[in-house]
């Protein structure tokens, strides 16, 4: 069964940091881009960041980039998210998700069940 | 701030058909990006419902269908079942942006 589980979520102050971590399980991880897409309170999906099969190619959205880094090791069947620099607008629930693509990025087909990300004093 | 804009609702009665548009612009839908269509349903995480504007991965029942014209692109939901009242977002790549994916804003259909 092809499967993406998120970790790593919990409650943290602003400006501090926080590392997600997303295990992937029942394909091949090296074969597919992946990406984190968030979801705030009560609002739409965001796309947060994308990372080729290879590293090769990474994007983030404005809104995260400078703070945020895509990362993920093939050997471990694994994604990450290291988020500095936390504001309470990075609070939300944030999903892991397979691409369909290895090298560009296309749709995603598979989603994690998210962890939950919250930013307060 | 979304670049694709869909209607904050739709509703419907049970057997009917119902249409969320996704509206774009000449960087987004208008310049031949596909639009991809996710269901999400409550508390759970986003699933693929369409892909490739009109494409249904294996398990979803016919009765949902996507379409795309010009700079928009649409879902149609025929024989609406009670089961469907539930948030879809479509999804397509903007090239005016520096990032590949874009999320419409978000409709919730209601079943009457």
């Amino acid at each position: 069964e092809v499967q993406l589980v998120e970790s790593g979520g919990g409650l943290v102050q602003p400006d501090r940091s926080l590392r997600l971590s997303c295990a992937a399980s029942g394909f091949t991880f090296d074969d597919y881009a992946m990406h984190w897409v968030r979801q705030a309170p009560g609002k739409g999906l965001e796309w947060v960041s994308s990372i080729s099969w290879n590293s090769g190619s990474i994007g983030y959205a404005d809104s995260v980039k400078g703070r945020f880094t895509i990362s993920r090791d093939n050997a471990k069947n694994s994604l990450y998210l290291q988020m500095n620099s936390l504001r309470a607008e990075d609070t939300a629930l944030y999903y892991c998700a397979k691409d369909i693509a290895a090298g560009t990025f296309y749709y995603m087909d598979v989603w994690g069940k998210g962890t939950t990300v919250t930013v307060s004093s | 701030q979304s670049v694709l804009t869909q209607p904050p609702s739709v509703s419907g009665a049970p057997g009917q058909r119902v249409t969320i548009s996704c509206t774009g612009s000449s960087s987004n839908i208008g310049a031949g990006y596909d639009v991809h269509w996710y269901q999400q349903l409550p508390g759970t995480a986003p699933k693929l419902l369409i892909y490739g504007n009109s494409n249904r991965p294996s398990g979803v029942p016919d009765r949902f269908s996507g379409s795309k014209s010009g700079t928009s692109a649409s879902l149609a939901i025929s024989g609406l079942q009670a089961e469907d009242e539930t948030d879809y977002y479509c999804q397509s790549y903007d090239s005016s942006l520096s990032v590949p994916y874009v999320f419409g804003t978000g409709t919730k259909v209601t079943v009457l």
